[in-house]
């Protein structure tokens, strides 16, 4: 168990609808990185959060926001959904500076319908 | 980033070594090698890490030759529930802590009976 929690566990949407999924990181990890991993690929990264701020982002559209809260929890937004959106969504948290490795959650299950 | 190559798959049998390569021919100086177990519906989890030489845990052990172009992962006695996607990582862990994590495909391991 690496401690990080997600929610929800799963979720079904429609196309062009809006999506909001939730993460907090193992206590003491202040930043928090989202990827994305689609059935069959590796987990492809989305953007990172540290000290309520995005640091880094992937390749990804606009469509994809975020936001940190200061105890270090984060949120992952996707507006206007499309079939393709359909994937794990998977946070993880690690520490600043530090060399330690990255801890994921069990991730978010999204169908886009 | 260095890219990294691996086997797309792998089989093998209960209590057999396995050992699984990577190639990461551009390696950078500061560039760290770790490798990630994934179950399906599952997020990544840490296994092993390491720069040079080799480094056993109680779970692997992570052979690197001198000149770091590839690594090998070694599970020993492997048991059905190491049945898994691993992935193998190349990165700067000393980047100000801007560890974005890029996966490849991964290698899916089989262990049959």
């Amino acid at each position: 168990d690496a401690g990080v929690t997600q929610s929800p566990t799963h979720l079904i949407k429609t196309r062009g609808q809006q999506v909001t999924l939730r993460c907090s990181p193992k206590s003491g990890h202040d930043t928090v990185s989202w990827y994305q991993q689609a059935l069959g690929q590796g987990p492809q990264f989305i953007f990172q959060y540290y000290e309520e701020e995005e640091r880094q982002r992937g390749n990804f559209p606009d469509r994809f926001s975020g936001h940190q809260f200061p105890n270090y929890s984060s949120e992952l937004n996707v507006n206007a959904l499309w079939l393709g959106d359909s994937a794990l969504y998977l946070c993880a948290g690690s520490v600043r500076g530090s060399t330690d490795t990255q801890y994921f959650g069990p991730g978010t299950r999204l169908t886009v319908l | 980033l260095a890219k990294t190559t691996q086997p797309i798959s792998m089989d093998s049998y209960e209590g057999q070594e396995v050992n699984i390569t990577c190639s990461h021919n551009n390696i950078a100086t500061n560039d760290y090698i770790t490798w990630y177990q994934q179950f399906p519906s599952q997020g990544p989890r840490f296994i092993i890490q390491g720069y040079k030489t080799k480094v056993t845990n109680e779970v692997a052990s992570l052979f690197i030759p001198a000149d770091r172009k590839s690594s090998t992962l070694s599970l020993p006695r492997v048991s059905l529930s190491d049945t898994a996607v691993y992935y193998c990582l190349v990165g700067d862990v000393f980047s100000g802590g801007y560890n974005k994590l890029i996966f490849g495909a991964g290698t899916r391991l089989a262990v049959h009976p």
